[in-house]
């Protein structure tokens, strides 16, 4: 598809497991970001990718958080021995080329992952 | 923390201009000025971006003042498909930058 894709969209734990949410960004995208949107609120940055690397993990919230892009498309964010704490649903956003200042590109996202941990 | 101001919710008619107001009075010269749209279950839709001079697109219109310090979003002809939170973000000009969220404005179009 064109835009970005996000799977499973619903996703239910029991607290102690682990879990593994997918991001498909749209094709050719340079930049990966995930974020956390806890129910009523706004979405919190967690982490950022250029390509491969990870350039800043500043919002994952615990060493539990753990995210990766190996081949440069397809993230993966997993989260181990899941809490209640961290329902909440879980937006990826892709934008195009970084051309440095001149590369003002708006993120598009995906409709996300909603995780629920009983 | 967000570096804008918006209100909570507001209202409009069917069909009626909406105009979302949005204040970012500590807007440095590189930031540029972005709205996002979240509808109920999905993810935020980008809706429009400028640096200081307003915008024109084919979902809205982007009215941003001469000092910078505060901005409309203006969506011409409202309909009910236009419900949703409205977030106003500042942020720099590289795509290394992370979105910063608010709370957003609740804009409720209604018949």
């Amino acid at each position: 598809g064109a835009g970005v894709s996000q799977s499973p969209r619903y996703k239910v734990a029991k607290r102690g497991q682990d879990v593994a949410l997918r991001c498909d960004p749209i094709s050719g995208h340079v930049s990966l970001f995930w974020y956390q949107q806890a129910l009523g609120q706004g979405p919190e940055f967690l982490t950022y990718f250029q390509n491969e690397a990870q350039l800043d993990k500043s919002g994952l919230p615990s060493d539990r958080f753990f995210a990766e892009r190996p081949e440069g498309s397809v993230s993966t964010l997993k989260i181990q021995r899941t809490q209640q704490e961290d329902s909440a649903v879980y937006l990826c956003a892709s934008s195009g080329r970084d051309r440095g200042t001149f590369g003002n590109q708006p993120q598009h996202f995906g409709d996300g992952t909603r995780l629920s941990i009983l | 923390d967000a570096k804008t101001t918006q209100p909570t919710s507001m209202d409009c008619a069917e069909g009626r201009a909406a105009n979302l107001p949005c204040n970012h009075s500590t807007i440095s010269g590189n930031e540029y000025v972005y709205w996002y749209r979240q509808i109920h279950s999905q993810g935020p839709q980008y809706i429009i971006h400028g640096l200081k001079n307003n915008e024109t697109n084919e979902m809205a219109s982007l009215i941003i003042t001469e000092d910078r310090k505060s901005s409309t979003l203006i969506l011409p002809h409202a309909t009910l498909r236009d419900t949703a939170v409205y977030y106003c973000i500042v942020r720099t000009g590289t795509n290394t930058d992370k979105l910063i969220f608010g709370t957003g404005t609740r804009l409720q179009v209604f018949p």
